[in-house]
């Protein structure tokens, strides 16, 4: 299976500052058609998962555009431009290039210093 | 609206069953990928397992530790996904989601997850 990580496992913020989350798959998540399938999803406190990016850098209907992913290969990452009172919450990546299983890092906290 | 309710968790005793039902609205449910996805209380997340719409074959895929004692169906007069879980363990304890295609173009419907908690 891919197993995916990411740093840090806790990241507190300024508002109004940016911030940076990492994920790493122990294997390229290129596939066959080209395509790299790694997700990001928001889960807010008390709240149900909500995916923010698709496919590296693709940002979903209604996702604020100080959401960003970029990176390739195994290597990537998720930036808030400027982070807000509503980013706080956990983050996880997700690979779907080599399944099953789908495979999700273990999370990133978001809080505000 | 894509919209997904799931429903049917509750306590169980270790080695018993549980089905849980997904009841979709607001999209094409026959022709949708599904998933089952489960967060351990205080947890991250971990895929579950995946049908695909019968026009793509209908393929069944399921995460290791569940395979053999979970089983994933559909019924597709009735806009409904299921879960069938057998020999239940304590590891089994999470909140269990419902989600449309986690890979597609258009965001996963998520619903508010039912709880299954499995202790003697």
């Amino acid at each position: 299976d891919v197993v995916m990580t990411q740093s840090p496992l806790s990241l507190p913020v300024t508002l109004g500052q940016p911030a940076s989350i990492s994920c790493r798959s122990s294997q390229s998540l290129v596939s066959s058609d080209g395509n790299t399938y790694l997700n990001w999803f928001q889960q807010r406190p008390g709240h149900s998962p909500r995916r923010l990016i698709y496919k590296v850098s693709n940002r979903d209907s209604g996702v604020p555009d100080r959401f960003s992913g970029s990176g390739s290969g195994t290597d990537f990452t998720l930036k808030i431009s400027r982070v807000e009172a509503e980013d706080v919450g956990v983050y996880y990546c997700m690979q779907g290039t080599h399944w099953p299983p789908f495979t999700f890092g273990p999370g990133t906290k978001v809080d505000i210093k | 609206e894509e919209q997904v309710v799931e429903s049917g968790g509750g306590l169980v005793k270790p080695g018993g069953s549980l089905r849980l039902s997904c009841a979709a609205s607001g999209f094409t449910f026959s022709n949708a990928w599904m998933n089952w996805v489960r967060q351990a209380p205080g947890k991250g997340l971990e895929w579950v397992g995946r049908i695909k719409s019968k026009a793509s074959g209908g393929t069944i895929d399921y995460a290791a530790p569940v395979k053999d004692r979970f089983s994933i169906s559909r019924d597709d007069s009735k806009n409904t996904l299921f879960l069938q879980m057998d020999s239940l363990k304590t590891e089994d304890t999470a909140l269990y989601y419902c989600t449309t295609d986690l890979l597609g173009k258009i965001a996963p419907a998520w619903g508010k997850g039912t709880a299954v908690t499995v202790s003697s």
